[in-house]
């Protein structure tokens, strides 16, 4: 069975770090590209961040570019989103979701999302 | 940006009915359309890629069609365990990034 398990969430001040994890098991994970994808409460979806199978294509959303890094072990079967410089508008439900997408040069294109893992919270307030 | 619009916002329907749900791009986004079903508490689930194909596992009473900037999800006859939010996503245009909708809620009447 494909799983994805996220973990790191938690509250943190504005303008702090934290660290998230996703790992993967139930596929060959180094096979696909990986997204992370937040929900803030009660709102819609986000893409955040795309990686290619081996980590040479990375992409962000403009609402975090330069704040967050994506990056990936395929000997540990992990994800990771490192964030800084947090903002409250960052405040979601951080998931991790295998990705169709592709890299082209240093450039991730992710494509649709599936599966995706249940979520991490992220609360960013003072 | 491209930007996607789901209507109607919340859809009341009976079990057993026939629910048609729309999806519209403000620009041409070809056949690289994707649905998405979420449930309270749960992550969302793949309905359907590439505008009509369905997700391994998908029962085959959900269908998506169209192309260019027009977009259905149909189900043919809801069950008790269809009632939930669906999302559609575009990833034909990147960066700055694809762009989900706002969700259709579809609801017990």
């Amino acid at each position: 069975e494909v799983q994805l398990v996220e973990s790191g969430g938690g509250v943190v001040r504005p303008g702090g770090s934290l660290r998230l994890s996703c790992a993967a098991s139930g596929f060959t994970f180094d096979d696909y590209g990986m997204s992370w994808v937040r929900q803030a409460p009660g709102k819609g979806l986000e893409w955040v961040s795309g990686i290619n199978w081996n980590g040479g294509s990375t992409g962000y959303a403009d609402s975090v570019k330069g704040r967050f890094t994506i990056s990936r072990d395929n000997a540990k079967n992990s994800l990771y989103l490192q964030m800084n410089s947090l903002r409250a508008e960052d405040t979601a439900l951080y998931h991790c979701a295998r990705d169709h997408g592709y890299g082209s040069g240093s450039y991730y294109t992710p494509n649709w999302f599936d599966p995706w893992g249940q979520g991490t919270l992220v609360t960013v307030s003072s | 940006e491209i930007v996607m619009t789901q209507s109607p916002a919340t859809l009341s329907v009976s079990p057993g009915e026939r629910a048609t749900l729309s999806c519209r791009a403000s620009q041409s986004v070809s056949s690289n359309l994707a649905w998405y079903q979420q449930k309270p508490g749960q992550a969302p689930r793949l309905l359907i890629y590439g505008a009509s194909t369905r997700a391994t596992g998908i029962p085959a009473r959900f269908s998506g069609s169209g192309s260019g900037t027009e977009f259905t999800l149909t189900i043919s006859s809801l069950q008790s365990e269809d009632f939930a939010v669906y999302y559609c996503q575009q990833y034909n245009n990147w960066p700055p990034g694809g762009t989900f909708g706002q969700g259709t809620k579809v609801e017990i009447k």
